[in-house]
């Protein structure tokens, strides 16, 4: 079974600066994808970046960027020059890549707040 | 080009009555998946679709829960009769399928309140 574990309910930043929001995984399976999503208020999930877990680099996507520590099974996501519209709530998420169901497993979630 | 539309956006229902939820997927898009999101966790997927046929429905309560996608391209999901703890966001997504680097990408939700 595949686990997501988000440890910050909530998070505050100040605009501009850089802000990094935890994700640890646990799964057996031997290939897998992390995701992080937005959620603002509106609730729709913004797709932001994926990670594989056999890249050899770590995925970056403009201001987003993924901090992939496989040893120690962590996804953590680091958002660069914090803007006031990135308030949100961040999900992590992952699913296998190899057979199997393709639904993405999702943690609780972290609440991100940039202040002005 | 355009997103995963659902509809409605808002409903609120009593318990025990029925409700019903419709997802129009990106075009092209071969899978479709119903995820659940109570309040304050993250989404669980309900179903899931490739083209018609139902890959995945492992945690959809059957009992009362019901899902199609005619044609193989919209898709309704259906609660009959809900109970309170039915309460929650639907979420539509929709992938191209396959499986590396497979993105899904979602609607706004449906945001259900069962009284």
């Amino acid at each position: 079974a595949q686990k997501i574990t988000q440890t910050q309910p909530g998070m505050f930043v100040q605009e501009k600066e850089a802000v990094t929001l935890d994700c640890t995984y646990d799964t057996s399976d031997p290939s897998y994808g992390l995701f992080w999503y937005k959620q603002p208020s509106s609730g729709e999930m913004i797709f932001l970046i994926y990670q594989g877990s056999y890249d050899q680099q770590n995925a970056t996507e403009g201001r987003y960027s993924l901090n992939f520590q496989k040893a120690r099974k962590s996804a953590n996501l680091v958002i660069s020059a914090s803007q006031l519209g990135d308030s949100a709530m961040y999900f992590c998420a992952m699913r296998p890549t190899q057979g199997g169901s393709e639904k993405l497993v999702f943690g609780k979630g972290t609440k991100l707040t940039v202040n002005p | 080009e355009a997103g995963v539309a659902q509809s409605p956006r808002y409903k609120i229902i009593e318990k025990r009555q029925s409700v019903a939820f419709w997802c129009n997927p990106i075009s092209g898009h071969a899978t479709l998946y119903w995820y659940q999101q109570i309040l304050g966790q993250g989404p669980k997927l309900l179903i899931q679709f490739q083209n018609n046929g139902v890959v995945d429905d492992s945690q959809l309560p059957k009992d009362r829960f019901s899902a199609e996608r005619l044609k193989g391209v919209d898709s309704t999901l259906k609660i009959q009769p809900a109970k309170l703890e039915d309460s929650a966001v639907y979420l539509c997504a929709s992938s191209l399928g396959g499986a590396q680097g497979n993105i899904q990408y979602f609607g706004a939700g449906t945001r259900l309140s069962v009284l």
